[in-house]
């Protein structure tokens, strides 16, 4: 089945403890992103990859860390996360690595409450 | 700076209406306009694309318009179910020039009752 699958699916951690919540797909896609949804904002994006080993910055990116080193996988590190950062995470991919034109998918989403 | 609004309140319509959801925006020129369905803890699901040189396109009991002109796009929902209640959010994007991105409004809840 194709699909993009994120884990944890939901988590608490304390403020300044280093966390990584994995994505991947199964589609061959070449484009994969990163957003954060939160009440009231709707989904901003965090960062995002047009291909392996190229990554850039989405509108919301301070604080966080992507690495893009296998097709399928794009994690999203928090280095040291606070409470601010608690809101729900949903990584998307899409078949194109020039035009975003085309379908996202996106995963499940990560519920991530930082204390 | 770039805008995206839909109508923050919910929209409730009885079943075997049509719903019609508004999505504006400014400071912008999107080269195209998605729609998706979000079920509340799940994520988005892409339902329609529509180009900025195509005034409508349809989905089975779905219909969207694009206006650049009045900066708008209007999606239909014809015959609702109940089981159309969701949160429909409305994305605008560009193609290359660094614009590699859709940039997400905050959608708008639509109830169906019976």
């Amino acid at each position: 089945e194709a699909q993009v699958t994120q884990n944890p699916r939901y988590l608490i951690t304390v403020t300044g403890k280093k966390l990584t919540v994995t994505c991947s797909q199964n589609m061959n896609h070449e484009y994969m992103s990163w957003y954060r949804q939160d009440p009231g904002l709707g989904l901003r994006q965090i960062y995002y990859s047009m291909n392996v080993e190229v990554t850039d910055k989405g509108d919301v990116p301070e604080g966080y860390k992507v690495s893009r080193k296998e097709k399928r996988n794009f994690p999203l590190i928090l280095e040291s996360p606070s409470p601010n950062q608690t809101s729900l995470y949903f990584c998307a991919s899409s078949l194109s690595g020039v035009r975003v034109r085309e379908t996202q998918y996106f995963g499940p989403g990560t519920r991530l409450l930082v204390l | 700076s770039q805008k995206i609004e839909q109508n923050s309140e919910a929209l409730n319509i009885q079943e075997g209406k049509t719903a019609t959801l508004t999505c504006n925006y400014t400071n912008y020129s999107p080269a195209y306009l998605q729609w998706y369905r979000q079920d509340p803890g799940r994520g988005p699901v892409f339902l329609l694309l529509i180009r900025e040189n195509e005034k409508e396109k349809r989905k089975e009991r779905l219909k969207v318009t694009f206006d650049t002109t009045l900066k708008q796009s209007l999606f239909h929902i014809t015959a609702s179910q109940p089981a159309d209640s969701a949160t429909y959010l409305c994305a605008l994007g560009n193609d290359g020039g660094g614009g590699n991105k859709l940039t997400f409004g905050t959608g708008t809840q639509l109830k169906v009752e019976l």
